[in-house]
C-alpha cells in the first residue's frame, strides 16, 4: 500500500526532554511537510523539505529541528526549547516541491507533555 | 496576508439534507484550492482539488466550486449521511508561495 506513516501514534514527553517523531512515505514524493494542529488554531507549518538534504523553516520553527537524509523519511525533533509542545503533529507529502500539488497526509502523532 | 476563512466553525444538519460549506480567501492570485476531511484524532484525507482555471470539480456526492472574483469556494455534499460527520478544511495554494494557507475548518454533525 502506498502512503504516509507516522509513529508513534501517541507520545509522552517529560519536561526538558527531546523527542523525535517519525514520518515515512513510499509515494516517491519529493516534498515533505510538518504541521502542528491545536484546537481552534488550524494547521500551522513547522518545517518543509522540497528535496533531499534541503529543508526550510515554516511559520513556527522555533524549538523544532528536522533532517532529510533520505527521500522517504522526514523526522521531526521536538526539543526542550519548545515551551508548549502538546499538540497533534501531522506530516504530509506532495509530488514536487511547491504548494501547487495535492498534499497527502499521514495519520498524525499526538504529543503530550507530562 | 493570504488568509483563508471558514464560517461557521460548527454546524449540524438532519440526515438527507444537502450540506453547503464555504471557504473564503483574501488573495485572488490563487493557484488551486484543496478540500480535506478530518475525522477526530486522525489525519487529513484529500477530497477534491480544484484548479484556478476550473469552475468546479466533482467526486460522487461531493462537488466543489471556485469563484476567484468573489474569493470563495463552496463544497456541496448531496444527501448527507451520518458518516459525513467530520471536520472539513480547505487550503489555498498561491502563485509564488511554497506553502498552503489553511482554514480552521467546519465541524459538521449529520443528525440521524
Amino acid at each position: 500500500d502506498g502512503g504516509i506513516t507516522q509513529s508513534p501514534k501517541y507520545l509522552f514527553r517529560k519536561e526538558g526532554q527531546n523527542v523525535t517523531l517519525s514520518c515515512e512515505q513510499n509515494l516517491n514524493h519529493d516534498a515533505m511537510y510538518w504541521y502542528r494542529q491545536d484546537p481552534g488554531q488550524g494547521l500551522r507549518l513547522i518545517y518543509y523539505s522540497q528535496i533531499v538534504n534541503d529543508f526550510q523553516k515554516g511559520d513556527i520553527a522555533e524549538g523544532y529541528s528536522v533532517s532529510r537524509e533520505k527521500k522517504e523519511s522526514f523526522p521531526l525533533t521536538v526539543t526542550s526549547a519548545q515551551k508548549n509542545p502538546t499538540a497533534f503533529y501531522l506530516c504530509a507529502s506532495s509530488p514536487t516541491g511547491n504548494s501547487y500539488n495535492e498534499q497527502f497526509f499521514g495519520p498524525g502523532t499526538r504529543l503530550t507533555v507530562l | 496576508k493570504q488568509e483563508v476563512t471558514q464560517i461557521p466553525a460548527a454546524l449540524s444538519v438532519p440526515e438527507g439534507e444537502n450540506l453547503v460549506l464555504n471557504c473564503s480567501f483574501t488573495d485572488s492570485a490563487i493557484y488551486n484550492l484543496q478540500w480535506f476531511r478530518q475525522d477526530p484524532g486522525k489525519g487529513l484525507t484529500s477530497l477534491l482539488l480544484i484548479q484556478s482555471s476550473q469552475r468546479e470539480q466533482t467526486s460522487g456526492r461531493l462537488n466543489a466550486s471556485l469563484d476567484k472574483s468573489s474569493g470563495r469556494s463552496t463544497l456541496y455534499i448531496a444527501a448527507s449521511q451520518p458518516g459525513d460527520s467530520a471536520t472539513y478544511l480547505c487550503a489555498a495554494a498561491y502563485y509564488g508561495n511554497n506553502r498552503l494557507a489553511f482554514g480552521k475548518g467546519n465541524q459538521v454533525v449529520v443528525i440521524p
